[in-house]
């Protein structure tokens, strides 16, 4: 089965700073999402992402799939205190598509 | 457009009890998606639906636990004779189809169970 591992697991920052949350694949990835959470909260979608190589941007927030599909990341730049959260990493297939597969997540704190 | 709802946002019940969690996705959205999140764990998946079929169960539990989608009306995750290690917050999710971009799961507030 497919497993998901996110670096860090917190991280915490002060407000203006970048920073960068990995989340590495046992398989390789035929679909990978980021996803935001709030403590006691639904998830925000935030970005998904399936060619190797490819980039997708919103707002602050981008989002990279390596060549090989096994290895996303996450970069905040000149974060602010509305990014604090925990985020999330899923991964599509196993015995459907429509399964996804989370990370355990980043907890993110921002200190203004 | 409304986004995915989940009612109760809150449900308390005893030992033995049902529970009944219930989601209606996004308009347009036809596949319904089942995960919990157990405290101090990951957000697992449970359970995906369409309209009227399971398409994917592997992640339910073999006993006491139920999920349908109708042609009318919400999808329901039935919990019977609930245990406390059933307590967890539940979240459903909706897709327009699957495959590619179709897949782009979009969350609700999630349910949260108690059970004392």
């Amino acid at each position: 089965s497919q497993e998901l591992e996110q670096s860090p697991q917190s991280l915490i920052v002060q407000e203006g700073k970048n920073l960068t949350i990995n989340c590495t694949s046992s398989k390789t990835l035929y679909g990978l999402y980021w996803y935001k959470q709030k403590y006691g909260e639904g998830l925000i979608f935030l970005m998904m992402l399936q060619k190797g190589g490819e980039e997708k941007s919103h707002e602050k927030i981008t989002a990279k799939l390596d060549e090989k599909k096994q290895q996303s990341s996450l970069h905040i730049t000149a974060s602010q205190p509305s990014h604090a959260g925990i985020y999330l990493c899923g991964a599509a297939g196993g015995t459907s598509y429509g399964k996804l597969t989370f990370g355990q997540g980043t907890i993110l704190t921002v200190h203004p | 457009n409304a986004g995915v709802m989940q009612n109760p946002r809150h449900l308390v019940r005893r030992r033995g009890q049902e529970a009944r969690l219930r989601c209606s996705p996004m308009k347009g959205h036809s596949h319904v998606y089942w995960y919990r999140q157990l405290p101090e764990e990951g957000l697992k998946f449970m359970v995906y639906l369409q309209k009227e079929n399971i398409i994917d169960e592997s992640g339910m539990p073999k006993e006491r636990f139920s999920a349908e989608f109708p042609k009318e009306g919400p999808s329901i995750l039935r919990i019977q004779q609930v245990v406390r290690g059933d307590s967890a917050a539940y979240f459903c999710a909706s897709s327009p189809g699957s495959g590619g971009a179709y897949n782009e799961q979009f969350f609700g507030p999630g349910t949260r169970l108690t059970v004392l």
